[in-house]
């Protein structure tokens, strides 16, 4: 149980080019997803945090308009990187809270896969 | 404001070798949870373990055990008998109890298990 499915997996586009990537709950209803970007060999930034049927909260620095941010149903958000640019390569990772996986009575996030992002 | 500090980062050890990789945390926060998940080569995140402020025992998951020493700080994880597969990075995390419940993440240490 548990599973997050994150898509594409990879993408490559030519620069000024939008691309959408999905993060699905498949077996859990998800009240809140965190998206997260990895840079090589780094460690893991959060972006923003978004609940079902609000606007995301951003993380200071994180450009609202650069990535849209979209939580439509409990178990779909999407991350659009608008204009894309070669600096926003990277490996962007989603993960998903909901009331099911407790360990030690703690809610513990599922991860999605995460999707590689390479801008021509 | 929450911190997590991984001061290695990079770890070598032999197979069926137990290895410890730090992690040392700073928060006001009067209650939080500490976490540590497993990322190998293809990307995903994999939780192994789970550790909370008020626990008064020590989490342990299979070969894997949190050495919590809450005055310290200090959150570190061991890994008994070490395997081949466990060669990745690893990230310790942790976030609040109560309020906004993201997780922060230490930079990482990439464990390479030699046979």
């Amino acid at each position: 149980g548990a599973v997050v499915s994150q898509h594409p997996s990879r993408v490559i586009c030519k620069s000024g080019t939008s691309v959408k990537i999905e993060c699905r709950s498949l077996d859990f209803q998800a009240t809140t997803m965190f998206w997260y970007r990895q840079f090589p060999k780094q460690s893991l930034m959060l972006m923003a945090t978004s609940n079902e049927g609000s606007k995301a909260t951003y993380e200071q620095g994180v450009e609202k308009d650069k990535f849209l941010i979209n939580h439509a149903s409990l178990t779909l958000s999407t991350l659009t990187v608008t204009s894309a640019h070669p600096e926003d390569s990277s490996f962007y990772i989603c993960s998903a809270r909901g009331p099911g996986r407790l360990v030690s009575g703690a809610n513990v996030l599922t991860f999605g896969a995460g999707s590689r992002l390479t801008v021509l | 404001a929450q911190k997590i500090t991984q001061t290695q980062p990079g770890m070598f050890v032999q197979e069926k070798e137990a290895v410890t990789l730090d992690c040392t945390y700073d928060t006001s926060d009067p209650s939080y949870g500490l976490f540590w998940y497993k990322q190998p080569s293809s990307g995903e995140m994999i939780f192994l373990i789970y550790q909370g402020s008020y626990d008064q025992q020590n989490a342990t998951e299979g070969r894997y055990s949190l050495n919590f020493q809450k005055a310290r700080k200090s959150a570190n994880l061991v890994i008994s008998a070490s395997q081949l597969g466990d060669s990745a990075m690893y990230f310790c995390a942790m976030r609040r109890i109560q309020g906004a419940q993201k997780l922060v993440f230490g930079q990482g240490t990439r464990l390479t298990i030699n046979p």
